[in-house]
């Protein structure tokens, strides 16, 4: 069975850090690209961020360029998503998904979710 | 305001059939297959529909999804209560060079 444990969900200041890890199970984890898509409350589903399975291609929504950064290590099964200068508005829950194969082709198993909170 | 377009609310009573729509563009719709997910109350997003029209394994056969141009579809026929949740659509979108879903679509069984 697929599993994703996101983890590393907080409350920050704003401006502030955190970094996100998704650890997976269930299947060949380097033969699939990753995703984190949030939801902030209340509201509807936005992709953030997608990396190919061999960390080769990296994918960013415009509203999270140049203060996030997505990376994986195959080795360890995780893929992690390095959050920089946060604000109020990068609140949500961030959702670990699975791609379907390239990047392009979406995704198919989700985890439950990691809470970020940015507030001072 | 989403890349795709969806309408914000759907509703039928037990037994009848819904369709939600999805309207896009040439450099999303128009070239990529669409993925169709359900989010249940107070849970993760889970894939419904992938590739325009496929069915992931253990997804009923009263879900199907289909597209024209540059619009796709979700038919949910023989509603059932269970099936009161919200309903996103996705793609990739080439000028962006990233995915897209659509602001979602709140079923309400009524």
């Amino acid at each position: 069975e697929v599993q994703l444990l996101e983890s590393g969900g907080d409350l920050v200041q704003p401006g502030g850090s955190l970094r996100l890890s998704c650890a997976a199970s269930g299947f060949t984890f380097s033969s699939y690209s990753m995703n984190w898509v949030r939801q902030a409350p209340g509201k509807g589903l936005d992709w953030v961020s997608g990396i190919s399975s061999d960390a080769g291609s990296t994918y960013y929504a415009d509203s999270v360029k140049g203060r996030f950064s997505i990376s994986r290590d195959n080795s360890k099964n995780t893929v992690y998503l390095q959050m920089n200068s946060l604000r109020a508005e990068d609140t949500a829950v961030y959702y670990c998904a699975k791609g379907r194969g390239y990047t392009r082709y979406g995704m198919d198993v989700w985890g439950q979710g990691a809470s970020v909170t940015v507030s001072s | 305001q989403s890349v795709l377009t969806q309408p914000p609310s759907a509703s039928g009573t037990p037994g009848q059939r819904v369709t939600i729509s999805c309207s896009g563009s040439s450099s999303n719709i128009g070239r990529n297959a669409v993925n169709w997910y359900q989010q249940l109350p107070g849970t993760a997003p889970k894939l419904l529909i992938c590739s325009d029209n496929q069915r992931p394994s253990g997804v009923p056969d009263r879900f199907s999804g289909s597209k024209s141009g540059t619009s796709a579809s979700l038919a949910i026929s023989g509603l059932q209560s269970e099936d009161e949740a919200d309903f996103y659509c996705g793609t990739w979108d080439d000028s962006l060079n990233n995915w897209v879903f659509g602001g979602g679509t709140k079923l309400t069984v009524l």
